[in-house]
């Protein structure tokens, strides 16, 4: 079945700092790619929706200039958070539609972002 | 936009009891409407999911029906078993998928 690889599966990072997380569709075209981000106990929030080579659509409240969402290819996405703060430390997760009719969706194992 | 709210967030019910959990949304564009659950740190799993031309879908122990009329669409878990026990989401798309705040299921031996 379709497969999202999200890479890193957990990082630590220090304040100031950026962090890339990716995401690869393995075995089918990811036009469209949905980052979430999940707080401990909570549900998943979208944060911006990605298509290959077009600017990102962000929800209202994400800060574009500090999500980067980058989807140069049919086949990866990826989401850089800037100068991260102790704050931003949460669940990440992707998401493309991957069924028939674009009614199945694909999540990506997840990315535990902690910092420090 | 789309806004789906879910209750209850926590249930708690006996082994070999009925669960319930229950959903309502706002945008009568949306068409399809999943079901996830998701164990502590890892990826939602889809374990049902309807679409608009569809009133209820039965998988096994697991049941989903939809209200269109009425926005309204519900999770059903027939004779829960401890494995049951997890955060389920429900969400509702047009075209974004947009959860539900989840509800903590606890089954009781």
């Amino acid at each position: 079945g379709a497969v999202v690889s999200q890479h890193p599966s957990w990082v630590i990072c220090k304040s100031g700092t950026s962090v890339k997380i990716e995401c690869r569709s393995l075995d089918f075209q990811a036009t469209t790619m949905f980052w979430y981000r999940q707080f401990p106990k909570q549900s998943l929030m979208l944060m911006a929706t990605s298509n290959e080579g077009s600017k990102a659509t962000y929800e209202q409240g994400v800060e574009k200039d500090k999500f980067l969402i980058n989807h140069a290819s049919l086949t990866l996405s990826t989401l850089t958070v800037t100068s991260a703060h102790p704050e931003d430390s949460s669940f990440y997760i992707c998401s493309a539609p991957s069924g028939t009719g674009h009614y199945g969706y694909t999540f990506g194992s997840g990315t535990r972002l902690t910092v420090v | 936009g789309e806004n789906v709210e879910q209750h209850p967030s926590t249930l708690s019910v006996q082994e070999g009891d009925s669960a319930v959990i229950k959903c309502t949304y706002s945008d009568s564009a949306s068409n399809y409407f999943p079901w996830y659950k998701q164990e502590l740190g890892k990826r939602p799993q889809l374990i049902i999911d309807i679409r608009s031309n569809v009133g209820e879908k039965k998988d096994q122990r697991i049941a989903v029906t939809l209200n269109k009329t009425a926005k309204h669409f519900s999770l059903h878990i027939t004779e829960t078993q401890p494995e049951d026990s997890a955060v389920y989401f429900c969400a509702a798309r047009d075209d974004k998928i947009i959860f539900g705040k989840g509800t903590r299921l606890h089954i009781l031996p």
